[in-house]
């Protein structure tokens, strides 16, 4: 079973600021794939950015960046030079795969964190 | 034109009538999801299929029913729709390499329902 943990429920950051937002996971697959979605009021949900397991290097989209400990069973996704646009709701998501490293595709999600952006 | 399109995008509806969901997809992706979202609890699967003939039941399936009728159509069928059944529902689309990422998720812009 795969369990994905945000221990935040809410956050705040001041415009042009950097923000850690946390996620912890558990599970026992050799392969794996973390994602970051946000969430603004709308409602739709915007991917934005992914780690693989076996990635050496820590992913990097434009301004978000992820913090991935594998050791430490981590994946922190950090937002830098935060915009009021960025006010939203952030979901970390997992997914796994087989002994046999097939994905199966379906993703695990925390509970998400809310993050406002203070001008 | 959006890849993924849910219908209807806004639902109420009373206790114990049957409803139905519906999603159309055109990225030609083979695995189709249905989530849905209650505040606290992040996004829950409850089905999935990974092409036409494979339905699989997801973490919380009682209550729920699903349809492939195509590769690009999945249906989502509340029997007898309950109110704790109340949620935002989305639907996804996924395919191995379809942008890097291995079975990065698509998402449909979420269907509201409301059941009385």
């Amino acid at each position: 079973a795969q369990k994905i943990t945000q221990t935040q429920p809410g956050m705040f950051v001041q415009e042009k600021e950097a923000v850690t937002l946390d996620c912890t996971y558990d599970t026992s697959d050799q392969s794996y794939g973390l994602f970051w979605y946000k969430q603004p009021s709308s409602g739709e949900m915007i991917f934005l950015i992914y780690q693989g397991s076996y990635d050496e290097q820590n992913a990097t989209e434009g301004r978000y960046s992820l913090n991935f400990q594998k050791a430490r069973k981590s994946a922190n996704l950090v937002i830098s030079a935060s915009q009021l646009g960025d006010s939203a709701m952030y979901f970390c998501a997992m997914r796994g795969a087989n002994a046999g490293g097939t994905s199966y595709g379906k993703l695990t999600f925390g509970q998400g964190t809310i993050l406002t952006v203070h001008p | 034109d959006a890849d993924v399109t849910q219908t209807p995008r806004n639902r109420i509806t009373k206790t114990g009538k049957r409803i139905m969901l519906e999603c159309s997809q055109t990225k030609g992706h083979d695995r189709m999801y249905w989530y849905r979202q209650d505040p606290g609890l992040g996004l829950r699967l409850i089905y999935y299929s990974f092409d036409v003939k494979d339905i699989n039941k997801g973490e919380i399936s009682d209550g729920y029913s699903v349809s492939r009728q195509a590769q690009a159509k999945f249906s989502l069928s509340l029997e007898s729709a309950i109110p704790n059944q109340t949620a935002l529902y989305f639907c996804a689309t996924s395919d191995l390499h379809s942008s890097g990422r291995t079975y990065e998720q698509f998402f449909g812009p979420g269907t509201r329902l409301t059941v009385l």
